[in-house]
């Protein structure tokens, strides 16, 4: 079935540092792909999307690239600051589903 | 625009106990949905409505039953509550069902079940 692995966390990284969060899906068809973030408390946010192969999603310096060859997704950042800690999920939609993954958890420290 | 808003916050049932969670959204979307969030399992559906008077399961919809009670309301009952339904549950909302359609959610409800 279809189905989102994303890497383990907690990451915990220093301010400015760079970020990169796999995500890996399956899927039968082509399915949109999906960055959320979700603080403390809250519920969960958009940050990106992506529709179809090779479009990049991007939002608040953050990125990611649809490879389809690779069936990946992964979460980028250049430069991460202490408002960035939040716990980040990547997400498929099939279009009648969406499907999450476990969530990864980002500290990022002064 | 409040968005997708839900009630309680926060609630402690004793097992064997009922209750609803209540959602409403103000976006004029068609489609709602219920997901339950469990450390290190991500968020799982529990049901959705693709649009106004129909629902569906989910991926775990046992002991959970909802109503679609207009385009803009969509609640989830627990008839008999028990210590595995302790989680946190979050409604959600989308202009529709298609590949564009981004989900948007509300800020959850935290249920304990003693």
């Amino acid at each position: 079935g279809d189905s989102v692995t994303q890497m383990e966390g907690p990451v915990t990284l220093s301010e400015e540092a760079f970020l990169t969060i796999n995500c890996t899906y399956t899927a039968t068809g082509y399915p949109s792909l999906f960055w959320y973030v979700q603080y403390p408390g809250e519920g969960l946010q958009l940050l990106l999307k992506a529709t179809k192969a090779d479009d990049k999603g991007s939002n608040k310096g953050f990125e990611a690239t649809y490879r389809k060859e690779t069936t990946s997704f992964h979460l980028e950042k250049g430069s991460v600051q202490v408002s960035d800690s939040a716990v980040y999920f990547c997400a498929l939609s099939t279009g009648n589903q969406f499907y999450f993954g476990t969530g990864t958890s980002l500290t990022v420290i002064p | 625009n409040a968005g997708v808003t839900q009630t309680p916050k926060f609630q402690v049932l004793k097992t064997g106990q009922s209750m609803t969670l209540q959602c409403a959204q103000d976006m004029n979307h068609n489609s709602m949905y219920w997901y339950r969030q469990d450390p290190g399992m991500g968020l799982r559906l529990i049901y959705y409505s693709a649009s106004e008077g129909t629902t569906d399961k989910g991926e775990v919809p046992n002991g959970y039953n909802v109503s679609r009670l207009n385009k803009r309301e969509f609640s989830l009952r627990l008839e008999s509550a028990a210590p595995s339904q302790t989680s946190v549950y979050f409604c959600a909302s989308s202009e529709g069902q298609g590949l564009d359609y981004e989900q948007y959610f509300g800020p959850g409800t935290r249920l304990t079940v003693t």
